[in-house]
């Protein structure tokens, strides 16, 4: 059964920085793209970052490029999201996806956590 | 970016009610979209890629048409359990996009 557990989350000032982590298992985690998907309480989905399967490559939102890092370690079966220069507005339940077919979608979900951005 | 909208932005409904929601996008997609169930407190769920085909698992009273820029989500008998709110997303371009979630709740 494929799961991904998400944990890292929490509250945080502005400015500060947390470590979000995706604990993969279930599938072969090094053979596919994996994604953060944040939602703010109450609104919709946004894309975060993508990697590739290797961490070779990787791609941000503008909302977030220079300020978060996204990496893998696919010895560990573990996905990452390093965000620095926190702001109110990166407040939002975040989520880890798996990329599912060439079509761009992904078909599994973390069942996320909470980042909270608050002085 | 690419832009998507959906429409109605809710709907109330009954159970064993067709449903029918529409999603557009400011530009040509091909067949790159996706959509997705969310109930309060989970994660989504993929019900339909590439338009049109069924995810493995998501009942048949689900189904996905469309290409270009217009795309719907139809729901053939609605089930107690799919009351729930409706996302669209494309992958066409870069960034993927979601549309803002069309809610669905009991009449």
């Amino acid at each position: 059964e494929v799961q991904l557990v998400e944990s890292g989350g929490g509250l945080v000032q502005p400015g500060g920085s947390l470590r979000l982590s995706c604990a993969a298992s279930g599938f072969t985690f090094s053979s596919y793209w994996m994604h953060w998907v944040r939602q703010a309480p109450g609104k919709g989905l946004v894309w975060v970052s993508r990697i590739n399967s290797d961490g070779s490559s990787t791609s941000y939102a503008d909302s977030v490029k220079g300020r978060f890092t996204i990496s893998r370690d696919n010895a560990k079966n573990t996905l990452y999201l390093q965000m620095n220069s926190l702001r109110a507005e990166d407040t939002a339940v975040y989520y880890c996806a798996r990329g599912g077919t060439l079509y761009g979608d992904y078909d599994y979900w973390g069942q996320g956590t909470l980042v909270t951005v608050s002085s | 970016d690419i832009q998507m909208t959906q429409s109605p932005s809710s709907v109330s409904a009954s159970v064993g009610d067709r449903v029918t929601i529409t999603c557009r996008a400011s530009q040509g997609i091909s067949s790159w979209l996706a959509w997705y169930q969310q109930k309060p407190g989970k994660a989504p769920k993929l019900l339909i890629y590439a338009a049109s085909s069924l995810q493995s698992g998501v009942p048949s009273r689900f189904s996905g048409s469309g290409s270009g820029t217009d795309f719907t989500l139809t729901i053939s008998s609605l089930q107690p359990e799919d009351f729930a709110t409706y996302y669209c997303q494309q992958a066409n371009s870069f960034p993927v996009t979601f549309g803002p979630g069309t809610k669905v709740d009991i009449k």
